[in-house]
């Protein structure tokens, strides 16, 4: 079946320090790829994705391109801030919308001043 | 984007008893609701499919005497742990598409920690 496997955290990194988030998925067919964010205290909320291989996704300096050749979509920012501490859900969709998501573990991350 | 609103956030109760957790779309009609299960240090896992005016469909291995999901309208869905036992304890989130979205996103609710002594 499909399955999304993810860096397990948690992590903690300086303010403007380069994170990048690993995520490796297994599907049939062509599924969408999503991630997730929860703030503390907050529901899940999506921060980017991609529907189809090559697609990249971007939302507040965040980057992740749909890798179909190594079934990755990994997630990056050039230079975090305290403000992205949360956790972080790498999911996927295999009917080409949002039915049905398989989520990763989920990574939490910390961001120090 | 749109707001899904679940409650209680946290609850506690004693093994026996049952336990209602709400999930409301604030601000859409949503026919369709979803909630998962989240085991500590383990993924998000879908339970079941809420379909309003009509049954769940739940997925593989979840009990559906156990999990007794309503949709009784557009904006509501309800899931109830029956007999609830220390094992249910987990982090329980329901989420919901907003058709004026075209189906390509899901809106989360915050999520029910629920505690069984």
């Amino acid at each position: 079946g499909n399955s999304v496997t993810q860096m397990e955290g948690p992590v903690t990194l300086s303010e403007e320090a380069f994170l990048t988030i690993n995520c490796t998925y297994t599907a049939t067919g062509y599924p969408s790829l999503f991630w997730y964010v929860q703030y503390p205290g907050e529901g899940l909320q999506l921060l980017l994705k991609a529907t189809k291989a090559d697609d990249k996704g971007s939302n507040k300096g965040f980057e992740a391109t749909y890798r179909k050749e190594t079934t990755s979509f990994h997630l990056e920012k050039g230079s975090v801030q305290v403000s992205d501490s949360a956790v972080y859900f790498c999911a996927l969709s295999d009917q080409g919308g949002s039915e049905k998501l398989v989520f990763g573990k989920g990574m939490k991350l910390t961001v120090n001043p | 984007g749109a707001v899904v609103s679940q409650h209680p956030s946290r609850v506690i109760c004693k093994s026996g008893t049952s336990v209602k957790i709400e999930c409301r779309s604030l601000d859409f009609q949503a026919t369709t609701m979803f909630w998962y299960r989240q085991f500590p240090k383990k993924s998000l896992m879908l339970m079941a499919t809420s379909n309003e005016g009509s049954k769940a469909t739940y997925e593989q291995g979840v009990e559906k005497d156990k999990f007794l999901i309503n949709h009784a309208s557009l904006t509501l869905s309800t899931l109830t742990v029956t007999s609830a036992h220390p094992e249910d304890s987990s982090f329980y989130i329901c989420s919901a598409r907003d058709p004026g979205t075209g189906h390509t996103e899901a809106f989360f609710g915050q999520g029910t920690r629920l505690t069984v002594v």
